[in-house]
């Protein structure tokens, strides 16, 4: 069963360019999170999806940032006009659909976004 | 709001030794609470979670976890310590009811000392 699928694992972009970050839950997980790790920060919660929903997305900037999760396919965070303070890894978490089971998020490896 | 604080950034302990990784949490009703690993350029790891029941949760790696409600906490414990448990730790809680926003420390990084 493989696990949290991300990709690209390391992208770089210049300042102005658009990011876009993959992310496929685990198989038969329905429930994906993304969050932002900065150099000797926490994980910062940026985004809840549901399949075609977004549930919370209290933890994203206002601007340029952007997160689906769509009925096929997987999730996707896009970052527009990137700035240095993007360059961050960024994380992917899926859990299952059990409504109210506190199951443990899975985590992918990561995308490591340099911007330049 | 919920949250989660881990007071020490770095914790060193010599191998061999007990060693303890501090976790307050507040959060409105019942916690459920994680803690995970993390190594250089990976993703976390889970280790263990306190959902209900007895107090001291036992994880993966001969690591465990104490829950004390009257003082907000969730300490993780190993009895002795590896040089291969060095690593980032992070803990994590999530109401039980109302919300699926789970929300992590600013994690420990935890050294041990050959």
């Amino acid at each position: 069963n493989a696990g949290v699928m991300q990709n690209p694992r390391h992208l770089v972009r210049r300042r102005g360019q658009e990011a876009r970050l993959r992310c496929s839950p685990m198989k038969g997980h329905s429930h994906v999170y993304w969050y932002r790790q900065l150099p000797e920060e926490g994980l910062k919660f940026m985004v809840y999806l549901q399949k075609e929903n977004i549930i919370d997305e209290s933890g994203m900037p206002k601007e340029r940032f952007s997160a689906e999760f769509p009925k096929e396919g997987p999730s996707i965070l896009r970052i527009q006009q990137v700035v240095r303070g993007d360059s961050a890894a960024y994380f992917c978490a899926s859990s299952p659909p059990t409504a109210g089971d506190a199951g443990e998020l899975f985590f992918g490896e990561g995308s490591r976004l340099t911007v330049l | 709001a919920q949250s989660v604080a881990q007071p020490e950034d770095q914790v060193n302990v010599a191998e061999g030794n007990p060693l303890t990784v501090k976790c307050t949490y507040s959060v409105s009703g019942n916690p459920y609470l994680f803690w995970y690993v993390q190594y250089p350029n990976r993703g976390l790891q889970f280790l263990l979670k306190y959902i209900t029941g007895d107090n001291l949760v036992k994880g993966s790696y001969g690591f465990e976890a104490e829950f004390n409600k009257s003082q907000t906490s969730f300490h993780l414990k190993k009895p002795s310590a590896l040089v291969s448990d060095s690593a980032l730790y992070f803990c994590a809680v999530r109401g039980a009811s109302g919300t699926y926003k789970y929300i992590f420390g600013t994690g420990t990084r935890l050294k041990v000392l050959a």
